[in-house]
């Protein structure tokens, strides 16, 4: 089945690092590809999503390109912020059952 | 826009009662919805998917007689967890999208359900 594998946390990171956050997935056919930020106590918001191979996705300074070579989409940002300080997940949808497949998530603390 | 919301928010229930979870598209048409459970510093665990007038797809292992899930119109779903228990308690989120490949799932803010 469906696998999504996630970088373990926590990451913690001063204001201003780089950020890398890897993400590796398996799965059948052509999926697409999205990172979500959950924020504390909060639902889960879309960052960005790429839905082919090459595609990069960016959105608020993050991005990530999908890599079928590697079956990968790291999450990166050149700058973190304490305001990014949040949990990051990354998904896949396999377009069958329209039904995302999350990995375990990775906690993202930025001090200042 | 794209916007999905859910209530209430928190709720805190006695054991044995039930709670009923609205979950709304605001401003699209959600042909499917899906509902996820979530523990502590853990990842979302899909529990059913909802497609409007039809009945509920549950994963494996979840009791469809314990949570009911009724996804009426286009813009609703609702989830009835029966008879709650402490083990209940949870962070429940639904999300919903219009449908297609590649469609991008909309998620509600989430309800923190407290059975005591």
């Amino acid at each position: 089945g469906d696998s999504v594998t996630q970088m373990e946390g926590p990451v913690t990171l001063s204001e201003e690092a780089f950020l890398t956050i890897n993400c590796t997935y398996t799965a059948t056919g052509y999926p697409s590809l999205f990172w979500y930020v959950q924020y504390p106590g909060e639902g889960l918001q879309l960052l960005l999503k790429a839905t082919k191979a090459d595609d990069k996705g960016s959105n608020k300074g993050f991005e990530a390109t999908y890599r079928k070579e590697t079956t990968s989409f790291h999450l990166e940002k050149g700058s973190v912020q304490v305001s990014d300080s949040a949990v990051y997940f990354c998904a896949l949808d396999s377009g069958s059952a329209r039904q995302l497949t999350f990995g375990s998530g990775t906690q993202l603390t930025v001090l200042p | 826009g794209a916007v999905v919301s859910q209530h209430p928010s928190r709720v805190i229930c006695k054991s044995g009662t039930s709670v009923k979870i609205e979950c709304r598209s605001l401003d699209f048409q959600a042909t499917t919805m899906f509902w996820y459970r979530q523990f502590p510093k853990q990842s979302l665990m899909l529990m059913a998917t909802s497609n409007e007038g039809s009945k509920a797809t549950y994963e494996q292992g979840v009791e469809k007689d314990k949570f009911l899930i009724n996804h009426a119109s286009l813009t609703l779903s609702t989830l009835t967890v029966t008879s709650a228990h402490p083990e209940d308690s949870s962070f429940y989120i639904c999300s919903a999208t219009t449908g297609g490949r590649g469609d991008t799932q909309y998620f509600g803010p989430g309800t923190r359900l407290t059975v005591l």
